[in-house]
C-alpha cells in the first residue's frame, strides 16, 4: 500500500513569507500529526488532527496552523516565517483509535528560511 | 506525560546484540512505550511497542521492567544498516514525545 506522502520535499522561503505543506496519509488512517525537527530541539510535536478536528496541540506559536480535509489529507501552514523555522517538517498518520497507535511517517518537507 | 531518557550514543559490533536502554519513570499506566529509529534524517521508522509484557517481532525485542519505569530494545544481530538514532517514546493519547534518542553506531 502507498505510504505517507509529503509535498513539497524541499523548499526555500525568505523571512516574512508564508508556507503551506501537504500530507497525504495512508488510506484508512484518520489521524494525521505533524512534527518539527531541528538539530537543536530534536523532534517536537506540532499538532494532531483526527476526522477534520484538531485533537492535540504542542507548544508552538499561533503562526503554525493546520487543517485536515474530509479525505484525511492534511496541510500545515506557517505564516510570517522566521529564520528559526528552518527545519524538517514530518507528517505521520495512524488509525488514531484508542490504545496502541502506530505512526507511519512520511519522508518530510525540508524548509529553509533565508 | 511520558518523558523518556536515553544515553546519547552507543557502539555495537556487527553481528552482536545491541541493547538500548530507556528510562520512562513518569509513564502512566495506560501509556504504551514505542521505539522508532531514524536514519539520515528520513522519517522515523516504527520498530516495536509494548505496554506491560515483553514483545518480539521480526526486527527486535522489547523488554519492559515490571514497574514499567524502564525498557530495553534488543536488536539481536546488529548490522551496519542498523546504524541510526533510536527513539524511545511515550504516547499520551496520540501525542508522542520524542526525547533526544540514542545514536547507535554499528561497527564492522
Amino acid at each position: 500500500k502507498a505510504g505517507v506522502t509529503q509535498t513539497p520535499r524541499y523548499l526555500i522561503k525568505t523571512r516574512g513569507q508564508q508556507v503551506t505543506l501537504s500530507c497525504s496519509p495512508i488510506s484508512g488512517h484518520r489521524s494525521v500529526s505533524w512534527y518539527q525537527q531541528t538539530p537543536g530541539q530534536g523532534l517536537q510535536f506540532l499538532f494532531e488532527y483526527f476526522s477534520e478536528t484538531q485533537r492535540n496541540k504542542g507548544n508552538f506559536p499561533g503562526r503554525f496552523s493546520g487543517r485536515q480535509f474530509s479525505n484525511s489529507r492534511s496541510e500545515m501552514n506557517v505564516s510570517t516565517l522566521e529564520l528559526g523555522d528552518s527545519a524538517l517538517y514530518l507528517c505521520a498518520s495512524s488509525f488514531g483509535d484508542s490504545g496502541a497507535n502506530v505512526l507511519t511517517f512520511g519522508a518530510g518537507s525540508r524548509l529553509t528560511v533565508l | 506525560d511520558a518523558k523518556t531518557t536515553q544515553p546519547p550514543s552507543m557502539d555495537c559490533a556487527e553481528g552482536r546484540a545491541a541493547n538500548l536502554p530507556c528510562n520512562h519513570s513518569t509513564i502512566s499506566g495506560n501509556e504504551y512505550v514505542y521505539w522508532y529509529r531514524q536514519i539520515h534524517s528520513q522519517g522515523p521508522q516504527y520498530i516495536i511497542h509494548g505496554l506491560k509484557n515483553n514483545e518480539t517481532n521480526e526486527m527486535a525485542s522489547l523488554i519492559i521492567t515490571e514497574d514499567r519505569k524502564s525498557s530495553t530494545l534488543i536488536l539481536p544481530h546488529a548490522t551496519l544498516r542498523d546504524t541510526a538514532v533510536y527513539y524511545c517514546i511515550g504516547n499520551n493519547f496520540n501525542k508522542f514525545y520524542f526525547g533526544s534518542g540514542t545514536k547507535l553506531n554499528v561497527k564492522p
